[in-house]
């Protein structure tokens, strides 16, 4: 199976920060990849895919970019409303699974 | 606008079976794919598996075969997730999740989710 790990586990920041998070494939997956955004008791919602490709709805302060085993999300300038944990996902073809990373907390500085 | 809509919370008895639905609207049902995501207390999310909503086809992931049925009643538009012979570990939230692109090829992602199931498993 292809592991994903992300980094920060928690992140601690300000509304109006820029935000990194990355996410690390343990094989290369071209750009099969998703991000994820998910509040307390809600589901999942997804930001971005393709790894760069923003979702119809999503804000355009976020940003994903990278391929092969590195990749990041960016929140350009972080809002009240985007204090959750953010996964990411790989969809390489013909992968023996799905599998998400660990998440990272954005938590309020 | 698209919707899936899942049943509510069950609370049940170690070795007992749960069914669980998830009803999709706003789009043509055997179109897409219905993926199926755990979300065990506390903790990350781990992909089920699916199942082709056109043939019926189900695709379980390896932790989860067995004991887990994916099924349909396409005339309703709804995917059931069954986990039989519960045991305390299976206390999760269990999404069903729309999956875009090729499922087939596990080359998909997922665009929209239900609200997710809370299933508890204790005596």
């Amino acid at each position: 199976d292809i592991q994903m790990t992300q980094s920060p586990s928690t992140l601690s920041a300000s509304v109006g920060d820029r935000v990194t998070i990355t996410c690390r494939a343990s094989q290369s997956i071209s750009t099969w990849l998703a991000w994820y955004q998910q509040k307390p008791g809600k589901a999942p919602k997804l930001l971005i895919y393709q790894a760069s490709s923003l979702e119809s709805g999503v804000p355009s302060r976020f940003s994903g970019s990278g391929s092969g085993t590195e990749f990041t999300l960016t929140i350009s300038s972080l809002q009240p409303d985007d204090f959750a944990t953010y996964y990411c996902q790989q969809y390489n073809t013909y992968s023996p699974r799905l599998t998400f990373g660990g998440g990272t907390k954005v938590e309020i500085k | 606008q698209v919707q899936l809509v899942q049943s509510g919370s069950e609370l049940k008895e170690p070795g007992a079976s749960v069914k669980v639905s998830c009803k999709g609207s706003g789009y043509t049902f055997t179109t897409y794919g219905i993926n199926w995501v755990r979300q065990a207390p506390g903790q990350g999310l781990e992909w089920m598996g699916w199942i082709n909503t056109n043939t019926g086809n189900p695709r379980y992931v390896q932790g989860f075969t067995g004991r887990f049925v994916f099924s349909l009643d396409t005339s309703v538009s709804t995917a059931y997730l069954q986990i039989n012979s519960l045991k305390a570990e299976d206390t999760a939230v269990y999404y069903c999740a729309r999956g875009r692109g090729s499922c087939t090829t596990t080359s998909c992602h997922f665009d929209y989710w239900g609200q997710g199931a809370l299933v508890t498993v204790s005596s």
